[in-house]
């Protein structure tokens, strides 16, 4: 499979714990993206990274969450001290450049 | 602000019906706009990509349409299947931004 892969596809948590996503994009991609996504909304943006560097982030994105992309490949989105509030889909996309964006299955994310 | 709203928010139609579902924008400056189905659970699929240049596009029983002087598409689906029913989300990419501006997407049931 080539496509953008998220792992894991589900993840319970009680809250107040640290929780980690893997997102392995499409292999000459170099754009990866992070989004959030709630029930019956679209999805609204983390973070962005072109290659390893992390160009842009979101007001959403607190101070617990953090994303990194360390070698241009892979990316992770980890989250600290889990609030309800986090329960959610997490979407991770792949672009080369600006062209179109390739997305995961996402990881859904239950606080309890 | 760069804004995209998706109407109506939801809509039930008979398997066999045509629908239509509508897109307005305020990206500026535009680059392109897609049209991605996304079943529950599961990452947004393109469907179709609009360019400054092009009114219309189909794939299969979608076709899509862009007026950028008014700013507005619409994805038009004809002889609706049980497998249609998902949400259709439209994103507008921005010439010079690095990210996806994505719509709240349009819930579609299909019911036989």
């Amino acid at each position: 499979d080539t496509g953008v892969s998220q792992n894991p596809r589900h993840k319970i948590t009680k809250r107040g714990q640290n929780v980690t996503f893997r997102c392995d994009p499409i292999s000459e991609h170099n754009r990866l993206y992070w989004y959030r996504q709630t029930l019956g909304q679209g999805p609204e943006f983390l973070t962005y990274f072109q290659n390893e560097a992390q160009l842009e982030k979101s007001r959403l994105l607190s101070d617990r969450f953090s994303a990194e992309r360390p070698k241009g490949s892979f990316s992770t989105l980890e989250i600290q001290r889990t609030e309800q509030g986090d329960s959610a889909m997490y979407l991770c996309a792949s672009s080369l450049w600006g062209a179109e964006a390739f997305f995961g299955q996402g990881t859904r994310l239950t606080v309890v | 602000k760069n804004q995209v709203e998706q109407s109506p928010q939801s809509l039930i139609i008979l398997e066999g019906k045509n629908c239509t579902l509508q897109c307005n924008y305020t990206v500026s400056p535009f680059s392109n706009l897609r049209w991605y189905k996304q079943d529950t659970g599961r990452g947004p699929v393109s469907l179709t990509i609009m360019t400054f240049s092009e009114n219309t596009k189909s794939n299969g029983r979608y076709t899509a349409t862009l007026d950028a002087d008014t700013k507005q598409s619409s994805l038009h689906i004809t002889a609706s299947q049980l497998s249609d029913s998902a949400s259709y989300i439209c994103v507008v990419s921005a010439i010079t931004g690095n990210q996806f501006y994505f719509g709240t997407g349009t819930s579609l049931t299909v019911i036989p």
